[in-house]
């Protein structure tokens, strides 16, 4: 079974406007962290947001949000107030336990921004 | 200057031929990666190493090994390229030490083509 899964291969979204980057995971372990990447045209990973499992809240990062539901495996992404240089590839990852040793990433959605 | 560093940046061989690629990093981090991405499938995890004497086998090892020079170099050699290890290759650290985070950091990444 996939450990995390991006069910949405592309999206579009209009300049201003919010969009949510779907994402579900796979694991039994009650210890895991969540990691949202970005990688623009040009080809570098930039970090995002991080949730971990036990967190209470979900995450923000300015203009990123991570909308965590435990119960359903899911941590999206929601980027608001959408600005051009936000188009891109976008990869949602998970760390198994609490220092665990390997990162399972997703195949990536990718957003494009629409003037 | 960027806190991790990969060379080269493109490279282009042929088949049968070794080739090393190198990865440095200033942030002190204790663990190591690399990881090579193809279209649709995301990053998948080649080998780690959690310091200069600990080397570890990732997803998909095969046709690869590794070289831990020191806290701060890791590098990836193929033995003996072949076409389907054509690819982008990224290096990335991470710190536990920084918290239940652990989250990593990539290079720049390596266009690798093996004709």
């Amino acid at each position: 079974a996939q450990k995390i899964t991006q069910t949405q291969p592309g999206m579009f979204v209009q300049e201003k406007e919010a969009v949510t980057l779907d994402c579900t995971y796979d694991t039994s372990d009650p210890s895991y962290g969540l990691f949202w990447y970005k990688q623009p045209s040009s080809g570098e990973m930039i970090f995002l947001i991080y949730q971990g499992s036990y967190d209470q809240q979900n995450a923000t990062e300015g203009r990123y949000s991570l909308n965590f539901q435990k119960a359903r495996k899911s941590a999206n992404l929601v980027i608001s107030a959408s600005q051009l240089g936000d188009s891109a590839m976008y990869f949602c990852a998970m760390r198994e336990g609490r220092y665990g040793n390997q990162f399972y990433f997703g195949t990536g959605t990718s957003l494009t921004v629409i003037p | 200057d960027a806190d991790v560093t990969q060379t080269p940046r493109n490279r282009i061989t042929k088949t049968g031929k070794r080739i090393m690629l190198e990865c440095s990093q200033t942030k002190g981090h204790d663990r190591m990666y690399w990881y090579r991405q193809d279209p649709g499938l995301g990053l998948r995890l080649i080998y780690y190493s959690f310091d200069v004497k600990d080397i570890n086998k990732g997803e998909i090892s095969d046709g690869y090994s590794v070289s831990r020079q020191a806290q701060a170099k890791f590098s990836l050699s193929l033995e003996s390229a072949i076409p389907n290890q054509t690819a982008l290759y990224f290096c990335a650290t991470s710190d536990p030490g920084q918290g239940a985070e652990d989250t990593q950091y990539f290079g720049p990444g390596t266009r690798l083509t093996v004709l």
